[in-house]
């Protein structure tokens, strides 16, 4: 299994709809789990951190599933704006140096269409 | 604002002429990290600094040098540049959590290297 694995997409939806991205990860020692947006030719953002218990920040919602070592990011009612690649991005370890190096997926395309 | 700051944000050279890359934080942070980002690739880290003086490689280091003579500062340096050094660098930093914490990416520097 690779470290980092996404769908690339694209993923092609009408505004309102809800979009769901999973990622899944092969490191069971990491213990750090994130949501990154990029912007075409710009820098990734982080979008949200994932809990173990889950979370949610308005239309967004990320869900972890360490047994299955998965992670999802669900988006409702999309806009136009929400248009982006999504990165799924993962710590290597969960103490000592690579506790500090982070693993990034090659990110999963949407496009929400008029 | 907070920010990172790279330049040049645009950079041809040609195969072998030594350039220097630079990256600035004004976040007082103590880690900071390049990647690379290339098509079907997804970003990849060349190399971290946890704090002053303190480097490390990350997954793609060969043809790289970096160095943290300072807190804010952390060049890259390509000392024979080649045509497979050819991408998209981003300069990221992060607090001490590191990578438990947000990782802040500067603008990013397009590079070709003919």
């Amino acid at each position: 299994r690779k470290e980092v694995e996404q769908d690339p997409g694209p993923f092609n939806v009408p505004e309102g709809a809800t979009v769901a991205f999973n990622c899944t990860y092969s490191n069971s020692a990491s213990q750090s789990f994130f949501w990154y947006r990029q912007d075409c030719r710009k820098e990734p953002k982080l979008l949200m951190s994932v809990y173990s218990s889950g979370n949610e920040d308005g239309r967004f919602t990320a869900q972890l599933n360490r047994a299955s070592q998965y992670i999802s990011l669900l988006i409702r009612d999309s806009k136009l704006s929400d248009s982006a690649t999504y990165l799924c991005v993962v710590n290597k370890k969960y103490s000592g140096a690579g506790s500090y190096q982070l693993t990034f997926g090659k990110g999963t395309k949407l496009s929400v269409i008029p | 604002e907070a920010q990172v700051t790279q330049n040049p944000r645009y950079l041809i050279t040609v195969t072998g002429k030594k350039l220097t890359v630079t990256c600035s934080q004004n976040m007082n942070h103590e880690y900071m990290s390049w990647y690379r980002q290339d098509p079907g690739l997804g970003l990849r880290q060349i190399y971290y600094s946890m704090n002053v003086e303190v480097t490390d490689k990350g997954d793609v280091p060969e043809g790289y040098k970096v160095s943290r003579k300072e807190k804010r500062n952390f060049p890259l340096i390509l000392e024979s540049p080649s045509p497979n050094q050819t991408s998209l660098y981003f300069c990221a930093s992060s607090s001490r959590q590191g990578g438990t914490d947000t990782q802040y990416f500067g603008p990013g520097t397009r590079l070709t290297v003919l």
